[in-house]
């Protein structure tokens, strides 16, 4: 059974800085298998990237996927206020527990 | 659009069943797989299932398996997510994610777009 660690669980930027979100499997996986997924409270998660680097369809080229192996990372370029959220990695069907961009 | 329209929350008592239903629009019914996924309150993500509306095949995570059932209607393009003896533990948002693959093709495990969630509550 593979194991998705999310690394930090927290994150505390101001809208404009860089986010780097890491996802760390317990085995080697294939990355044409891994997703990412933002959740905002009360809502339905998205998707973001599938296949560690494609973005699903109208999500802002500011989201990027990247990684193989067992480590892979979300970047969000430049974060505006929207983005604040619970960001999810998925590798089959197992999801990380989840990192929280807050607002500084 | 494409659109997942979700049954209302529910509160059953420990033992009880509950039936989430989940209304496709937007696009054709047969041609996606259809998956359930849990929240519990505060916590992560948790898949339990797959249906092909096609034929109704259905494939369970080894965890519910023998107390979940999920069935479809292709007359109303609603998929069901049935789970029986509840638990406190099954208190959770449940919601169902359309695959981004095509049927027949393999699914995808990537789910887009997802309904708006049932939130089942369990309590005596």
């Amino acid at each position: 059974e593979i194991v998705l660690t999310q690394s930090p669980g927290t994150l505390s930027l101001s809208p404009g800085e860089r986010a780097t979100l890491s996802c760390r499997a317990s085995q080697s996986v294939s990355s044409s298998y891994l997703a990412w997924y933002q959740q905002k409270p009360g809502q339905a998660p998205r998707l973001l990237i599938y296949g560690a680097s494609s973005r699903a369809t109208g999500i802002p080229d500011r989201f990027s996927g990247s990684g193989s192996g067992t480590d892979f990372t979300l970047t969000i370029s430049r974060l505006e206020p929207e983005d604040f959220a619970v960001y999810y990695c998925q590798q089959y069907l197992a999801f990380g527990g989840g990192t929280k961009v807050e607002i500084k | 659009q494409v659109q997942l329209v979700q049954s209302g929350a529910e509160v059953k008592k420990p033992g009880a069943s509950v039936k989430v239903s989940c209304k496709a629009s937007g696009y054709t019914f047969t041609s996606y797989y259809m998956h359930w996924v849990r929240q519990a309150p505060g916590q992560g993500l948790e898949w339990m299932g797959i249906i092909n509306p096609s034929g109704g095949s259905t494939s369970y995570a080894q965890k519910f398996q023998g107390r979940v059932t999920m069935t479809r209607d292709t007359s109303t393009s609603t998929v069901y997510m049935e789970l029986s003896s509840l638990r406190s533990e099954d208190t959770a948002v449940y919601y169902c994610a359309r695959d981004i693959v095509v049927v027949p093709a393999a699914p995808s495990n990537w789910f887009d777009p997802w309904g708006q969630g049932t939130l089942v509550t369990v309590s005596s």
